[in-house]
Order: structure tokens, then sequence, then C-alpha cells
């Protein structure tokens, strides 16, 4: 099974902060990466796919780069209701997903 | 407007069984592959069942395998999770979502619980 590895687990920033959240898998995943974006109580939300597709609706703040086994999520530019726990998936070989990085308000 | 609304989650007790249903709505259902995946509390996200657009292909995550079983019913545009033998570490909750993961359900809670 392909492992997936996000750090760091918990990020504290400011408002306006650019802030980059990273995701690393155990092999190559030849950029079949999406990122989620989950809210306290809410089902994820698609923000990228094909790591650096923007989902319709998802805001121009958000980008993905990446390749290989190494991955990364930027907001250019945090906003308070950025406010939530951030996901990586590989679908390289099925579905699997990283741990998570909560991210906070400074 | 995508809707995927679940149903049937609750209280269980282990090795009991359950079933779980996505209707689904807004889209042409039959066109997609679908998936169940999981969230045990205050844990990350696990995929749990993938079932193709037209019901041919099902596969299933190691621990699972064995005891839940995905179908789909594409003239009711549901998706459906058969499980059986439920056991404490079942305990989680459940959302249905396209392969794609672009549209999820708001999510089922399951308690496997004596």
């Amino acid at each position: 099974d392909i492992q997936m590895t996000q750090s760091p687990s918990l990020l504290s920033a400011s408002v306006g902060d650019r802030v980059t959240l990273s995701c690393k898998a155990s092999q190559n995943i030849y950029k079949y990466l999406n990122w989620y974006q989950q809210k306290l109580g809410e089902a994820p939300k698609l923000l990228i796919y094909y790591t650096n597709s923007l989902q319709t609706g998802i805001p121009s703040r958000f980008s993905g780069s990446g390749s290989g086994t190494d991955y990364t999520l930027t907001i250019s530019s945090l906003q308070p209701e950025d406010v939530a726990t951030y996901f990586c998936q590989q679908y390289n070989s099925w579905w699997t997903f990283g741990g998570g990085t909560k991210l906070e308000l400074k | 407007e995508v809707q995927l609304v679940e149903s049937g989650g609750g209280l269980v007790q282990p090795g009991r069984s359950m079933k779980l249903s996505c209707a689904a709505s807004g889209f042409t259902f039959s066109n997609y592959g679908m998936a169940w995946v999981r969230q045990a509390p205050k844990k990350g996200l696990e995929w749990v069942a993938y079932i193709s657009y037209d019901g041919g292909s099902t596969y299933y995550r190691d621990p699972v395998k064995g005891r839940f079983t995905i179908s789909r019913d594409n003239a009711k545009s549901t998706l459906y999770l058969q499980m059986d033998s439920l056991r404490s570490e079942d305990t989680a909750t459940y959302y249905c979502t396209t392969e794609a993961g672009d549209y999820w359900g708001q999510g089922v809670m399951v308690t496997v619980s004596s």
C-alpha cells in the first residue's frame, strides 16, 4: 500500500500569511494527488485535483504543486474561513489519505 | 444541484449487520464510479469500498473484505453498503463520494458497541 505523510500536523498562521502544507508519498504517484479541505462537522471538500488543477468554485488563493513523491498545497493569503483540516489523497493505486494538517489562526 | 444523502446509520452491537444507503440526485448517477470512505472519531479518512459505474467491478480495503458489500441500483440512483460481522473498529462516520472525489454526502455515523 502507498503511504501518505503530511506535515506539519498542526500549523498556526496569521491572516494574510502565505501558508504551505506538505504531503509525501511512499512511492511515485505520478501526480495522481488530490487536496481536500474539511471544516469541523462537515464532509471533505475537493480543492485541487491531479496535483495542480483548481476545482470549480475554489478561490484562486489555493494552489498545488509537486511531482514524484513530494507535493505541496499553498494558500497565498490566509483568510479566516480557511481554518480547517487539510488532507492529501493519492489515487495512483486505489486511494490513500494523509493524516491531515490542522490549520489554525495565530 | 448535486446531492448525496446517506442514511441507515446508528448504534449496532458487535457481530451484527447494518446497511447504509446513499441517494444521489442532480447528476447522471449511472455514469459514475462511487465509493464509501469512513472517518473514525477525530481520525483521518480511510477508503472502504469502490464500485464501477455499472456495478460490474467492486473493490474493498483488506480489513472489510468478506464482511462488507458495496452495491448500487442505477434505476434508483442509490448506492449501498451492506456491513456484516461489525467490529468496534468499524465505528466511524461513513461518507459516500463520487470516484473523482468531487461530491460527498454529509456522512452517517455508525457506532459499533455493546
